[in-house]
């Protein structure tokens, strides 16, 4: 099946200051890719979903200005936590598809700590 | 609205079938996944369905049907590492995939 990448897979950051997560996709396009975060013994709860190309849109109560997302080849997508907060802890996972829509591949996960 | 509805939890033996049931509602239908989560860990594919029937896959088997919402994931020879969350996802007609919490599977010796 087709390889999604992320990176890194868990980060330790001080209070205040910028994480960046990276999502590719290995050996397909990656035509929309989408962000997750999942809270401990939770559902995973989408934030945003972006298209190569194009501004991401963000669901309901995800500033956008604090999680930026970049999609800006078929392969890769960040996502930028600024200014991060221990609130902002969490298990951030991104996810891909391609054209077909038939199916979603997910990265590794990245566990992020803000102390 | 949309929503999933799947036992929270359930218990099986070594060895032994079982089947996770789960019924949905969604705005438009573009097929549905089964995942497998284990716990700190990102969900993995494990089949997808879009026509009605019975789709197989070793030990695992996925089951669809449109009209009544519903679909299940069999799991037949059960072990150990089979422990993990099972989360059913519909694609919506915009081609989100719509989350629910899934359903705790352990499974004992």
């Amino acid at each position: 099946g087709a390889v999604v990448s992320q990176h890194p897979s868990w980060v330790i950051c001080k209070s205040g200051t910028s994480v960046k997560i990276e999502c590719r996709s290995l050996d397909f396009q990656a035509t929309t890719m989408f962000w997750y975060r999942q809270f401990p013994k939770q559902s995973l709860m989408l934030m945003a979903t972006s298209n190569e190309g194009s501004k991401a849109t963000y669901e309901q109560g995800v500033e956008k200005d604090k999680f930026l997302i970049n999609h800006a080849s078929l392969t890769l997508s960040t996502l930028t936590v600024t200014s991060a907060h221990p609130e902002d802890s969490s298990f951030y996972i991104c996810s891909a598809q391609g054209q077909t829509n038939t199916e979603a591949f997910f990265g590794q996960g990245t566990r992020l700590t803000v102390v | 609205g949309q929503n999933i509805d799947q036992p929270t939890e359930m218990t099986a033996t070594e060895g032994a079938i079982v089947q996770i049931n789960c019924t949905y509602q969604t705005s438009g239908f573009n097929g549905l996944f089964w995942y497998q989560q284990h716990a700190g860990e990102a969900p993995t594919f494990l089949s997808y369905n879009v026509l009605d029937g019975l789709e197989e896959k070793g030990r695992f088997s996925s089951f669809l049907s449109r009209s009544k919402g519903y679909s299940y994931l069999l799991l037949k020879e059960l072990q150990m590492k089979d422990s993990a969350s099972y989360l059913c996802v519909p694609m919506d007609s915009n081609y989100q995939l719509i989350w629910g919490a899934g359903t705790k599977l352990i499974i004992k010796p």
